[in-house]
């Protein structure tokens, strides 16, 4: 079993639509990250959260530490949102803020 | 302000060579961490570097090695490449260890 969890693997859905990308973690940790990565592989970091929840335009994402899961929100969807999005479980282990990466979920948004 | 650069942005090395990966941290970030990303999986954790020192290393063999220099830039160093290595090589920057990281563009290194 991997440390860092996506589901789904893969999102299709129409523009408009309210989009959740779950994420469960294994390990302890400072904070989680949740990234986007486009095709040709940038990544641009879209938040870092160790707890409660954080909004950026139309992307929300919250985390429960108890239950070691974490949600990405996207409102009203949009085919530009079509992208790889990662989350990422940082903890501070001997001195280094090592990440453990999930999957990452494919989400399609179709016009 | 500019972001993490990385450079090259492709590669294509033979089995057996050498190859050297550069990366510019964002101005004032002293930490910076490299990635591993093969096709189709999530990132994986190699080093993170701070003040110059190594802090943290992920599992892979002793052919994988880096540096920064005092300016916070860095290279991650790769002998004897073979077949899987061919990847995208991310580099982070951060402003302390347990800071958020921003990513570069990524190298990415074709192994033939």
């Amino acid at each position: 079993k991997n440390e860092v969890e996506q589901s789904p693997q893969n999102l299709t859905a129409q523009e408009g639509e309210f989009i959740t990308i779950n994420c469960s973690y294994s390990v302890g940790i400072s904070a989680l990250h949740w990234l986007q990565q486009h095709p040709g592989g940038g990544i641009v970091s879209l938040f870092m959260l160790s707890s409660g929840k954080k909004k950026h335009g139309r992307l929300i994402a919250t985390i429960n530490i108890q239950e070691k899961h974490s949600s990405l929100h996207i409102t009203a969807s949009h085919p530009r949102d079509s992208a790889v999005y990662i989350c990422a479980a940082g903890g501070l282990i001997q001195g280094a803020q090592k990440l453990v990466f999930g999957q990452g979920t494919r989400l399609t948004i179709n016009p | 302000d500019a972001g993490v650069t990385q450079s090259p942005t492709h590669l294509i090395k033979t089995r057996g060579q050498q190859v050297t990966l550069r990366c510019s941290p964002i101005s004032g970030h002293k930490s910076v961490s490299w990635y591993q990303q093969v096709l189709g999986q999530g990132p994986q954790f190699i080093f993170q570097y701070y003040e110059k020192e190594e802090r943290g290393r992920g599992n892979f063999p002793d052919r994988f090695s880096a540096r920064q220099f005092p300016n916070y830039s860095s290279e991650l160093n790769v002998n004897a490449l073979l077949l899987g290595d061919s990847a995208l090589y991310l580099c982070a920057s951060s402003l302390d260890i347990s800071y958020e990281q921003y990513f570069g563009p990524g190298t990415r290194l074709t192994v033939t």
